[in-house]
């Protein structure tokens, strides 16, 4: 499966403790976007990466979240010091590098983080 | 800045049943037009999508026309099936600048046989 592949799909994390969401694009995609949802909502704009570069962090909290997408390996979406309300699903989506009109992103499956 | 609007779920209907799932939107540019599908525990499949005016994305029975001049992008299907039980988001997306999808809150759709 050459999909957009996200690890791990279901991460469990205390009050105060780091979560590290992995993603890896597919193949031939330099482009990752990260989705928020919210119990019940709809997919919320994170952040837009290329490879070594974030493009567009406009939807990131200012604190705690941070992410990457190093030269090598793959996307890294970073909380420090988990709260409850980060609890939701995370989604990765990736694009090719063209991003010609009506160029599709492809989504992961996600990961589903709880807090305790 | 550029919304979406959908129509609020659930949204029930039997099987066989003519679907119509309304989505207007509001954005800077000429946006392309797109229909994800989420089914329980998984991510968002693309449905089906329309880069201009009156462009008619279509699969799998499923079918919308891109209307710019009332600003909609309404998904249709004639004959619903249990198996498409899910939540539908419609998303718009710039062909300029960061291209981000601005997603609406979605309407879930429950078929019953």
């Amino acid at each position: 499966n050459a999909g957009v592949m996200q690890n791990p799909r279901h991460l469990v994390r205390r009050r105060g403790q780091e979560a590290r969401l992995r993603c890896s694009p597919m193949k031939g995609h330099s482009h990752v976007y990260w989705y928020r949802q919210l119990p019940e909502e709809g997919l919320k704009f994170m952040v837009y990466l290329q490879k070594e570069n974030i493009i567009d962090e406009s939807g990131m909290p200012k604190e705690r979240f941070s992410a990457e997408f190093p030269k090598e390996g793959p996307s890294i979406l970073r909380i420090q010091q988990v709260v409850r309300g980060d609890s939701a699903a995370y989604f990765c989506a990736s694009s090719p590098r063209s991003g010609r009109t009506g160029q599709p992103q492809h989504f992961g499956d996600g990961t589903r983080l709880s807090i305790l | 800045g550029n919304s979406v609007t959908q129509m609020e779920g659930p949204v029930t209907l039997s099987e066989e049943a003519f679907l119509t799932i309304n989505c207007t939107y509001t954005a800077t540019g000429y946006p392309s037009l797109f229909w994800y599908v989420q089914y329980p525990g998984e991510g968002l499949q693309l449905l089906l999508k329309a880069t201009k005016a009156d462009d008619k994305g279509s699969n799998k029975g499923f079918e919308a026309t891109y209307r710019k001049e009332t600003t909609s992008f309404h998904l249709e299907k004639g004959s619903v099936q249990v198996s498409d039980s899910a939540v539908y988001f419609c998303a718009p997306r710039l062909n300029t600048g960061f291209q981000k999808l601005v997603f609406g809150t979605g309407t879930r759709l429950l078929v019953s046989p």
